[in-house]
């Protein structure tokens, strides 16, 4: 299976700075990549698909870049109800597989 | 809007099997969408279980293939999960989830765009 690894485990950052998250997976999965964001106690919500696509109703500050093995989620201009952890998840092959996760903390 | 909501056990003991429904409202169960589950252990990443389609069509991870059974209930407009022979490790929230395709300049993507709130499943005796 593929595994998809996540960096950092934890950021803090301040608002109105810039968050860099990273996610690499062991093999290609071309831009079938997703990421999701998941508050205490909820389910995930999608945030990008497709590597860097928005899904509906996602603020611009989120935006998505990467393919093949080597993938980045910006949230530009933190907002403390940006507090989150976020998933990298590959769509390309069976099993989906999801990064273990990196824990965004708002200064 | 289109609600899916799990429902099942909270406590199931060990070599017993968890069973879940996964109900879906203000839309139907259609060839259109995977329907999958996944699961979330206490302080863990997400690992995805199973999807299974309109006709009844399945993919299981293989870490759990030999345990995992889904299947659809179209009248009822929902869709179900049983694992046998549970463990501790087995103890999760566990969510159902859609499918879907969405097709950008860049070709076509699936992704989870809906989610169950999750049902808390504790395997102990």
């Amino acid at each position: 299976e593929i595994v998809m690894t996540q960096s950092p485990a934890t950021l803090s950052v301040s608002p109105g700075e810039r968050a860099t998250l990273s996610c690499r997976a062991s093999q290609s999965v071309s831009s079938n990549l997703a990421w999701y964001q998941q508050k205490p106690g909820q389910a995930p919500r999608l945030l990008i698909y497709g590597a860097s696509t928005r899904a509906t109703g996602i603020p611009a500050r989120f935006s998505g870049s990467g393919s093949g093995t080597e993938f980045t989620l910006t949230i530009s201009s933190l907002q403390s109800e940006d507090s989150a952890v976020y998933h990298c998840q590959q769509y390309n092959n069976l099993p989906y597989t999801f990064g273990q996760g990196t824990k965004l903390e708002i200064k | 809007q289109v609600q899916l909501q799990e429902s099942g056990p909270g406590l199931v003991k060990p070599s017993g099997t968890l069973s879940l429904t996964c109900a879906v409202s203000g839309g139907s169960i259609n060839y259109e969408n995977w329907w999958s589950w996944v699961r979330q252990p206490p302080g863990e990443g997400l690992e995805w279980i199973g999807e299974i389609f309109d006709g009844g069509s399945t993919n299981y991870n293989p870490s759990l293939k030999s345990r995992v059974t889904m299947s659809v209930d179209k009248s009822k407009n929902q869709f179900s999960l049983k694992l046998t022979s549970v463990t501790a490790a087995d103890t999760a929230v566990y969510y159902c989830a859609r499918e879907t395709v969405g097709k950008t300049s860049g070709g076509e993507y699936w992704y989870f765009d809906l989610w169950g709130r999750g049902t808390p499943v504790t395997v102990s005796s």
